[in-house]
């Protein structure tokens, strides 16, 4: 099974709301990551999660916090974002984030609309 | 730093004819390289990936790329285009070695247009 989940598949929020994102897999996977893709941009790397800690924060606003519960599971938290934020979220996971492990798996994105 | 360059935003062939997508990195190491698929509103989808065993690689649906160390390319064929070939395709690069996390790092893309 290679196969990396997220929820919701669209989102609508006003700049004044609360939201999440969130990502599952079940591959025993240590690492995983979230990305931004703006429309015919490839993807741009937000954070990175290893063994549960962050290892990478890409220097992304504070209106986007990240957390990591478990191993499996991974969550974005969105507060007072802007328009300029609407794009594709996509949360991937690879086996580690040493060499020959870094074969990210992507799941199926949320589409973000920020009015 | 590592990078790497997609040759052609947009390539158009007719369905039956060779697709052929350019990839060429830049590193003094060859890396581990990988072609991505994304098909319109969705994630991204491993199609095949290099990591030094074998320089011709084949993947998913009838893919496959041939690592040429010495034109620092990693081209990504299929003999016989299909319309549902249509998507957007990524090369991607990550070094080999070093110590702590290595991202993973995107051509900026190709769109694949098939045509009947």
């Amino acid at each position: 099974d290679t196969e990396v989940t997220q929820t919701p598949k669209h989102l609508v929020m006003g700049m004044t709301n609360k939201k999440s994102l969130k990502c599952e897999q079940h591959m025993g996977h240590r690492a995983m990551y979230w990305y931004k893709q703006k429309a015919k941009k490839p993807p741009e790397l937000m954070f990175v999660y290893s063994y549960e800690k962050l290892s990478i924060n890409e220097s992304v606003p504070s209106r986007f916090s990240p957390e990591c519960p478990n191993s499996s599971l991974l969550n974005l938290h969105l507060h007072a974002l802007q328009p300029e934020d609407s794009a594709l979220y996509l949360c991937a996971s690879s086996r580690g984030a040493g060499a020959g492990e870094r074969e990210q798996y992507f799941g199926p994105g949320t589409r973000l609309t920020v009015t | 730093a590592q990078s790497v360059t997609q040759l052609g935003s947009h390539v158009s062939v007719s369905e039956g004819a060779l697709v052929l997508l350019r990839c060429n990195y830049s590193s003094s190491v060859p890396p581990y390289l990988f072609w991505y698929v994304q098909y319109p509103n969705q994630g991204l989808q491993l199609l095949l990936k290099y990591t030094s065993a074998a320089t011709l690689v084949k993947g998913i649906n009838g893919f496959e790329a041939e690592f040429k160390k010495s034109e620092t390319s990693f081209h990504l064929t299929k003999p016989s285009a299909h319309m549902s070939d249509a998507a957007e395709y990524f090369c991607a690069v990550s070094p080999r070695g070093g110590t702590g996390f290595q991202k993973l790092v995107f051509g900026t893309g190709t769109r694949l247009l098939v045509s009947p």
